[in-house]
């Protein structure tokens, strides 16, 4: 089973609507989450951290649960400016590293 | 913002030619990173590194790769004798501590084309 999962897409939805992206981790004792953005030949960015309770900002809300090992990401209203690649991130409590997703990517049409 | 620098943009080799990509992280971070990622595949964790040494490495992290923090500023990556499957995009990252992950930022990446 990979570390960290997710569907790679892509979603290709309009201007306005609301889309959601899934993930899952496999290993219990990871410690803190993250999504991150990466738009075509960029480096990866941060968008948000996850944490246990839910946590929004602005049109993007993101959602932890631990006893399922699931991480999800809703946009609300998208913006053309939304399409790209969104990166599902895991940081082990033994490890100094962060571990990737494969990505989905998104696709915002006019 | 503080930025972390890489360079160069873009290096093309020879199969065979030793490179090194290099990285300014940003200035008062502790925690060092390069990440690999080859075109239309996922983000790789290649190696960590603090306190003058590597503190993990990847599977990929075999003895074709170096690391080094040569004056305090800089941070390069060494890979000798290139092969073609080297091609990808390579990211330095720092951190200001290990375990917190949005702290990590990631430099603009080196495109490596190994003809």
């Amino acid at each position: 089973r990979k570390e960290v999962e997710q569907d790679p897409g892509p979603f290709n939805v309009p201007e306005g609507a609301t889309v959601a992206f899934n993930c899952t981790y496999s290993n219990s004792a990871s410690q803190s989450f993250f999504w991150y953005r990466q738009d075509c030949r960029k480096e990866p960015k941060l968008l948000m951290s996850v944490y246990s309770s839910g946590n929004e900002d602005g049109r993007f809300t993101a959602q932890l649960n631990r006893a399922s090992q699931y991480i999800s990401l809703l946009i609300r209203d998208s913006k053309l400016s939304d399409s790209a690649t969104y990166l599902c991130v895991v940081l082990y409590s033994s490890a100094s590293k962060i571990i990737f997703g494969s990505g989905t990517r998104l696709s915002i049409r006019p | 913002e503080p930025e972390v620098t890489q360079t160069p943009s873009h290096q093309v080799t020879q199969m065979g030619q030793e490179v090194i990509l290099r990285c300014v992280p940003i200035s008062n971070h502790l925690y060092f990173y390069w990440y690999r990622q080859i075109l239309g595949q996922k983000v790789e964790f290649l190696v960590s590194f603090y306190n003058n040494e590597i503190s993990e490495k990847s599977e990929i992290f075999d003895d074709q790769f170096s690391v080094e923090r040569p004056d305090g500023s800089n941070f390069t990556l060494k890979i000798r004798s290139t092969k073609l499957e080297d091609s990808a995009m390579y990211f330095c990252a720092s951190a200001g501590r290990a375990t917190a992950g949005y702290g990590y930022t990631f430099g603009s990446g080196t495109r490596l084309t190994v003809v």
